[in-house]
């Protein structure tokens, strides 16, 4: 089974800096999309940024870029030039290609954002 | 834009009550889905819909059922909801492997209090 772990439960950052939230995932397929969504406090879940397990070259959505290391299973979300609106929940979340499109989650990194 | 709309926030039920969570989608997904969100354990799959009247059993079915009767339309039932399922319900939908898309668009959560 599929499994997406998140270590950091909790992250802070002073506005205007750069801050990365680790993810690590472990699949035995080859082909699968990894996202990034976010939960502000008004609880609307909304896409970050998506990458595809085949392309290598990591997404970019303006200030929110990955690394997708795919040997190592590892997809890191950076958010460049943090802002007050960026403080949120973050979950990584995986999904298969074929067969079953279920998303799995990570349990979540509350990001704060330090004026 | 995609819109997934939960019919309520906030809910408060007694134990043993059969409880209804509605959900609908306005752009012809084939996929919806139900999660149950709590703190440290990020979101959980209880059910899956892949199209009318089909359903799979997502990672914590127990305690609940679902129907799909409508494509827009998926609803999340607590036979005898107990305060164990006291949490948060996120509905999502998704397109289907003929539709194209990879994400999920997601509704703004139902919080439901079990007393």
């Amino acid at each position: 089974a599929q499994t997406v772990t998140q270590s950091q439960p909790e992250m802070s950052v002073q506005e205007a800096e750069t801050v990365t939230l680790s993810c690590t995932y472990d699949t035995s397929e080859s082909d699968y999309y990894l996202f990034w969504y976010k939960q502000p406090p008004s609880r609307q879940m909304i896409l970050v940024i998506r990458q595809e397990a085949y392309k290598q070259q990591n997404a970019t959505e303006n200030r929110f870029s990955v690394n997708f290391q795919k040997a190592a299973k590892s997809f890191s979300l950076k958010i460049s030039d943090s802002q007050l609106g960026d403080a949120a929940m973050y979950f990584c979340a995986y999904r298969a290609v074929f067969g079953n499109e279920k998303l799995t989650f990570g349990t979540g990194t509350r990001l704060t954002i330090i004026p | 834009d995609v819109k997934v709309t939960q019919s309520s926030r906030y809910l408060v039920k007694r134990t043993g009550e059969k409880v209804f969570l509605e959900c609908v989608q306005d752009m012809d997904h084939e996929n919806m889905f139900w999660y149950r969100q709590d703190p440290g354990l990020g979101l959980r799959l209880i059910y899956f819909s892949y199209d009318v009247k089909m359903k799979e059993k997502g990672d914590i079915p127990e305690g609940y059922s679902v129907s799909r009767e409508k494509k827009e339309r998926f609803s999340l039932i607590l036979e005898s909801a107990s305060t164990n399922q006291t949490s948060m319900y996120l509905c999502a939908s998704s397109l289907g492997p003929g539709q194209g898309g990879t994400e999920a668009f997601f509704g703004q959560g139902t919080r439901l209090t079990v007393v």
